[in-house]
């Protein structure tokens, strides 16, 4: 089955700065991956996703890489806000099913 | 904006008892799911419901799990005898048919003592 490894495991940052989390996959039948952010004691949000034919997608401060030749993706957040502190969780799911199987998340944490 | 809700918040049960968590997923949504969290590990997946019977299960999902939709609007995950093992954040999540875009409810977390 499909494997997903996430790193850092831990990010912290300053306000402003950017912020880069990395997932890379083993399965190349993978063909979409999205990001949820889970904030404390809050439930995950589906924050940016990309389809495997596409390799770059950006929606604001946030935009996410993808390498299918290496298998590996990334979430990028420029200027980064307190406010982004959370546990961001990548995915990627296979061809024709709909279970994305999840990396093991990143904390962030912003320091204003 | 519709959201995916989820009963207890938290659960707190002994080793042998059986729990149901409840979830209400998003009124025009089809498929339905259940995935947990162990304290500091990944989300897992559980199992997927459509159509009124299970699409896809993981092997965590045994025999001492089920799923049902007794009405219109909830979905519930049934386990029968609990284990320590068991306690987790559980949550339930829903998706329109076709697309990958899953909605996730707030959990239940589940203490077995």
């Amino acid at each position: 089955g499909e494997n997903v490894e996430q790193h850092p495991s831990t990010l912290s940052v300053q306000e402003g700065d950017s912020a880069v989390i990395k997932c890379t996959y083993s399965d190349s039948a993978s063909n979409y991956f999205p990001w949820y952010k889970q904030e404390l004691g809050k439930r995950p949000q589906l924050i940016i996703d990309i389809r495997s034919n596409v390799g770059e997608k950006k929606d604001q401060r946030i935009a996410v890489t993808l390498n299918k030749t290496a298998k590996h993706f990334s979430l990028h957040i420029t200027e980064t806000q307190p406010e982004d502190s959370a546990v961001y969780f990548c995915a990627a799911s296979i061809g024709g099913s709909y279970i994305p199987t999840f990396g093991r998340g990143t904390s962030l944490i912003v320091h204003p | 904006e519709p959201e995916v809700t989820q009963t207890p918040s938290h659960q707190v049960t002994q080793m042998g008892q059986e729990v149901i968590l409840r979830c209400v997923p998003i009124s025009n949504h089809l498929y339905f799911y259940w995935y947990r969290q162990i304290l500091g590990q990944k989300v897992e997946f559980l199992v997927s419901f459509y159509n009124n019977e299970i699409s896809e299960k993981s092997e965590i999902f045994d025999d001492q799990f089920s799923v049902e939709r007794p009405d219109g609007s909830n979905f519930t995950l049934k386990i029968r005898s609990t284990k320590l093992e068991d306690s987790a954040m559980y949550f339930c999540a829903s998706s329109r048919v076709h697309t990958y875009e899953q909605y996730f409810g707030p959990g239940t977390r589940l203490t077995v003592t």
